[in-house]
């Protein structure tokens, strides 16, 4: 079945630094891959997705590359920013709009000043 | 546009108690979903409707908990009797059938705690 490793947290860095969060996966024919973000206290939100291989999603200045050969989905931004912290979820779904989503457990992020 | 509503935001319960959570999706999505995220992971898929049909039930403990959505709009989640490890965040998703990719929107979540 579906499956989603995702890059165990926490994870803390300064304000301004690169960030990466890792995420690979395991599926079955071509699924769309996304990230999904928690601010502390709202609900789960879209940051960007991809919807077959090579895409980039970005949102934010947050990207994201489909990598079919290597099964990777990695989040990267170049300098962050404390309104950044957050919790972050790689997550796959099909392509058709109606299909369940497998998350990874989340990597909490905190950016201090 | 209004997004996914749920009610109540948190509940607190002792075990064997019953307990139900409301949802109401963005208007004209036809796909609505129960997720289950317990501390420390991701959410995991309770059930999918498609209007007020049951696509995909096969994680939800039927012994216990039971969803319907009627009229294909707003929809009630229940756990009969609760048990300690039901404490969780239980969140509501809808997206439309097709055309998005697999987009899905959540409303914020219902937070239970079962003592």
């Amino acid at each position: 079945g579906n499956s989603v490793t995702q890059m165990e947290g926490p994870v803390t860095l300064s304000e301004e630094a690169f960030l990466t969060i890792n995420c690979t996966y395991t599926a079955t024919g071509y699924p769309s891959l996304f990230w999904y973000v928690q601010y502390p206290g709202e609900g789960l939100q879209l940051l960007l997705k991809a919807t077959k291989a090579d895409d980039k999603g970005s949102n934010k200045g947050f990207e994201a590359t489909y990598r079919k050969e290597t099964t990777s989905f990695h989040l990267e931004k170049g300098s962050v920013q404390v309104s950044d912290s957050a919790v972050y979820f790689c997550a796959l779904g099909g392509n058709f709009g109606n299909e369940k989503l497998t998350f990874g457990t989340g990597t909490r992020l905190t950016i201090i000043p | 546009e209004a997004g996914v509503a749920q009610s109540p935001r948190y509940k607190i319960i002792e075990k064997r108690q019953s307990v139900a959570f409301w949802c109401n999706p963005i208007s004209g999505h036809a796909t609505l979903y129960w997720y289950q995220q317990i501390l420390g992971q991701g959410p995991k898929l309770l059930i999918q409707f498609q209007n007020n049909g049951v696509v995909d039930d096969s994680q939800l403990p039927k012994d216990r908990f039971s969803a319907e959505r009627l009229k294909g709009v707003d929809s009630t989640l229940k756990i009969q009797p609760a048990k300690l490890e039901d404490s969780a965040v239980y969140l509501c998703a809808s997206s439309w059938t097709s055309g998005s990719n697999g987009e899905q929107f959540f409303g914020p979540g219902t937070r239970l705690t079962v003592l």
